[in-house]
């Protein structure tokens, strides 16, 4: 069974750009999760979709978002980019009930210049 | 304002050895918690769960233990390996009223000697 990918791995922007991040959970699995990992604060969690509505939000800006489409693939869109959005975001997939354990994607690495 | 807190970055233990790493937590509300590794360039990987209604579950080498009065939890690992080396997480959700959102701790290294 294919775990949850996430592209691109790395990813190298400027400042003011914007940048579109994909996941694409383990099959079956509908609820996909984002968080943010920063050397300061660890790991945040950013947002949470379950059959393409978000259900859940962090305390991020609207610089944040993302989206679910029918096949549970979601992508997380930055918007303006500034430099402390260089971090590691990763996704986690699972089937979506309480107590249903969430498995990671390995990340994809974003550095703003 | 951190909810969730692992009070020591690192861990250095003998192969063989136990390790325990701990974890505190503020909110009452958190009635699930899991223990993450994490290795470089890896995204962090499930170990073990505990949900509320317990205070000890245990999985081959790995045992989690809640203590709700102490509002902590510490993971054991009997006999520490030096393939258990990694960073691991301590996680903890609010299912009714916050889902699966998951918040964590800022991770202990740990490091098991050979």
């Amino acid at each position: 069974k294919a775990g949850v990918t996430q592209t691109p791995r790395y990813l190298i922007k400027t400042r003011g750009q914007q940048v579109t991040l994909s996941c694409s959970p383990i099959s079956g699995h509908r609820s996909v999760s984002w968080y943010q990992q920063t050397p300061g604060q660890g790991l945040q969690f950013l947002f949470e979709y379950f059959s393409e509505t978000q259900r859940n939000k962090g305390n991020f800006p609207g610089r944040f978002s993302g989206r679910q489409f029918s096949n549970s693939r979601s992508e997380m869109n930055v918007s303006t980019l500034e430099l402390g959005d260089s971090a590691l975001y990763l996704c986690a997939s699972s089937r979506g009930a309480s107590g249903d354990i969430q498995y990671f994607g390995a990340g994809t690495r974003l550095s703003v210049l | 304002d951190q909810q969730v807190k692992q009070n020591s970055p690192s861990l250095s233990v003998q192969e063989g050895r136990i390790s325990i790493l701990n974890c505190d937590y503020t909110n009452s509300m958190f009635d699930y918690f899991l223990w993450y590794k994490k290795y470089p360039a890896e995204g962090p990987t499930f170990l073990i769960s505990i949900s509320s209604i317990k205070d000890k579950n245990e999985d081959g080498r790995f045992t989690v233990f809640l203590n709700k009065s102490a509002k902590h939890l510490s993971l054991h690992i009997v006999p520490s390996q030096p393939g258990d080396s990694a960073v691991y997480f301590c996680a903890a959700s609010a299912q009714e009223t916050s889902g699966s959102r998951l918040t964590f701790g800022e991770g202990t290294q740990l490091t098991v000697n050979p």
